[in-house]
């Protein structure tokens, strides 16, 4: 069974604050993919990055960062210098390679930016 | 780049009446598409496993009587909640992709359901 979890519920930042959502997994699959996904409030998923299991290159993306690491089945997303706009639900995920589109979702880290 | 359509993308029915949402892959074919519900302040969780030509695979706690997949084309799937009830009421979700050599998994633009 695979299995995801972002132990933080909420975050509140201040604008231009750097802000890191914590994402654990579990599976069995050897193959395997993680996605981090936004959803703002009118409810539709946008997708942010997918990264699959044999590369664990961080990557940057303008003010979005991911660091993946095997050793602790961890892929955090770090937001730097947040804005107002980030505030939104993110969504870790994880699809395993025989299953392939089959997500199995985190809980979801609502994060709030304030002015 | 590859779109997901869902329609519509607000439904309000009474209860006891049956609604039908469809999920379209716009500009590719796709013979697995997959439908998630969330309820309000949850997580995503899947429906289903949508499979073109043959029966939709249910997730464990399902009622596949209930919450009917049709997916008759390879660029159509369609959930028809049967005799909804205000319990229903849920935001509805399906995707699909191209597979693990294309980019990502694309989502439609999720469904509101109410039932009064």
């Amino acid at each position: 069974a695979q299995k995801v979890t972002q132990a933080q519920t909420e975050i509140s930042v201040v604008e231009k604050e750097d802000v890191t959502l914590d994402c654990v997994y579990e599976t069995r699959d050897t193959t395997y993919y993680l996605f981090w996904y936004k959803q703002p409030p009118s409810g539709e998923l946008v997708f942010l990055i997918r990264r699959n299991s044999f590369d664990e290159q961080n990557e940057i993306s303008g003010r979005y960062s991911w660091n993946f690491q095997k050793s602790t089945s961890s892929f955090n997303f770090t937001i730097t210098a947040s804005q107002v706009v980030d505030s939104a639900v993110y969504f870790c995920a994880l699809s395993g390679g025989t299953s392939y589109g089959k997500l199995t979702f985190g809980q979801g880290t609502i994060l709030t930016v304030h002015p | 780049g590859a779109v997901v359509s869902q329609h519509p993308s607000r439904v309000i029915c009474k209860s006891g009446t049956s609604v039908k949402i469809e999920c379209r892959s716009l500009d590719f074919q796709a013979t697995t598409m997959f439908w998630y519900r969330q309820f309000p302040k949850q997580s995503l969780m899947l429906m289903a496993t949508s499979n073109e030509g043959s029966k939709a695979t249910y997730e464990q706690g399902v009622e596949k009587d209930k919450f009917l997949i049709n997916h008759a084309s390879l660029t159509l799937s369609t959930l028809t909640v049967t005799s909804a009830h205000p319990e229903d009421s849920s935001f509805y979700i399906c995707s699909a992709s191209t597979g693990p050599s294309g980019n990502t998994i694309y989502f439609g633009e999720g469904s509101w359901l109410t039932v009064v």
